[in-house]
């Protein structure tokens, strides 16, 4: 079964700084791959997915950016972040059956 | 767009009590629908799903759920909750699109009293 890699589990970045979220998964191959964001109060936003390498698909206008260099690699950055960009996010793939997803431990951001 | 609803946003029961927590959706369509559920400082997990077949699942932990198609439902229910499902529950929609993507409920806070 897959395993879902999210690193680093907790970050605290000024404002106007860079990031770069990375997420690997082990034990499945080809998986589409998706990058969440929890709010408090507010589910869980999509933000990106790939269903192959280097193919991103953006679901919301924002100030980050997704890529997929690797078919089991996919990385989530920003070059300056906002206030706003604070939260749990959260990596997830699909395992043998797409219509099914399972998630990573998540990192949480802070941004002051 | 497709969106998913969960009404209630904190839930807070004594063990043994009954549950269930609503979901509606708003597609029209074919739709795939889950629950997932994430205990305190853990993975978001699946609790079950619904692809096709008997509208009535069952999951893991003694829960279920209905899929009510003319009611756009698919409610979450366990007979007699414990302490250990204090957590907090997403209802999830997957309607068939290119990405096979998820759209969230804002989730519901389930607080059990020992």
């Amino acid at each position: 079964s897959q395993t879902i890699h999210q690193w680093p589990a907790t970050l605290v970045q000024p404002v106007g700084s860079p990031l770069s979220l990375e997420c690997t998964v082990e034990g499945t191959s080809n998986p589409n791959l998706y990058w969440y964001r929890q709010a408090a109060g507010r589910g869980l936003q999509l933000l990106f997915y790939s269903v192959g390498i280097g193919q991103i698909s953006s679901e919301v206008p924002q100030n980050l950016s997704a890529s997929r260099p690797q078919d089991r690699q996919f990385i989530l950055s920003s070059k300056k972040l906002l206030l706003s960009d604070s939260g749990f996010y959260l990596c997830a793939c699909t395992g043998t059956s797409l219509n099914e997803q399972f998630f990573g431990p998540g990192t949480r951001l802070t941004v002051l | 767009a497709q969106s998913v609803s969960q009404h209630n946003h904190h839930v807070i029961l004594s063990e043994a009590a009954s549950l269930e927590l609503g979901c509606n959706y708003s597609y029209g369509g074919t739709v795939n629908l889950f629950w997932y559920v994430q205990y305190p400082g853990q993975h978001l997990q699946l609790l079950l799903k619904y692809f096709s077949g008997d509208p009535l699942v069952k999951g893991i932990k003694g829960f279920e759920a209905e899929f009510i198609k003319s009611k756009f439902s698919f409610n979450l229910r366990k007979p007699s909750v414990q302490w250990s499902d204090t957590a907090e529950y997403f209802c999830a929609v997957n309607a068939g699109n290119a990405g096979n993507m998820l759209t969230f409920g804002g989730g519901t806070r389930l607080m059990v009293k020992p």
